[in-house]
């Protein structure tokens, strides 16, 4: 079984300054993926980025990077330089690559306010 | 652009009606697709991994009979809540992957609010 947790239901943070996420996991999968959504109020899901298991560097997309620490199995995703519209909710999820477990399992979020 | 599209965007339904949702890979053929369950302020949780050409395979807790799941084509998944209640009034959003991708290439679509009065 997977398990993603957020322990941070909600963050506020000043325009311009760097934010960090915390996403901890759990999987008996040899080979997994780790996922980054933002979801704005309208409902859609925004995939951020993405690290795979076995990925030697830390996944970046623009403002986006991910702090993956494989031991300690936590993906924390840090936005630099934040931005009023990076308001939004942000989900952490996992998928396992053994077949048969390719759903996506997702933590419960954390609303992310950015204040001006 | 959108590479899966679903609809409606928004439904609202009476009480004891069906209401089928779309789910639409547009640029690729999706032999797996998923339906999710997102109550307010909650996370996404997995109802069904929809199956081309085959019967879906539901979450445990998930009615089968009343989320009607129906993956003819391989671009094409549908959502069908039957006899509708207040109760079931949630976002509901499907996923697909494209398997000619690496493993990073999950899409979403554009979610569904279904309203039953």
């Amino acid at each position: 079984a997977q398990k993603i947790t957020q322990t941070q239901p909600g963050m506020f943070v000043q325009e311009k300054e760097a934010v960090t996420l915390d996403c901890t996991y759990d999987t008996s999968d040899p080979s997994y993926g780790l996922f980054w959504y933002k979801q704005p109020s309208s409902g859609e899901m925004i995939f951020l980025i993405y690290q795979g298991s076995y990925d030697q560097q830390n996944a970046t997309e623009g403002r986006y990077s991910l702090n993956f620490q494989k031991a300690r199995k936590s993906a924390n995703l840090v936005i630099s330089a934040s931005q009023l519209g990076d308001s939004a909710m942000y989900f952490c999820a996992m998928r396992g690559f053994n077949f048969g477990n390719e759903k996506l399992t997702f933590g419960t979020g954390t609303r992310l306010t950015i204040i001006p | 652009g959108a590479v899966v599209s679903q609809h409606p965007s928004r439904v609202i339904c009476k009480s004891g009606t069906s209401v089928k949702i779309e789910c639409r890979s547009l640029d690729f053929q999706a032999t797996t697709m998923f339906w999710y369950r997102q109550f307010p302020k909650q996370s996404l949780m997995l109802m069904a991994t929809s199956n081309e050409g085959s019967k879906a395979t539901y979450e445990q807790g998930v009615e089968k009979d009343k989320f009607l799941i129906n993956h003819a084509s391989l671009t094409l998944s549908t959502l069908t809540v039957t006899s509708a209640h207040p109760e079931d009034s949630s976002f509901y959003i499907c996923s697909a992957r494209d398997p000619t991708g690496t493993g990073n290439t999950i899409y979403f679509g554009e979610g569904s609010w279904l309203t039953v009065v």
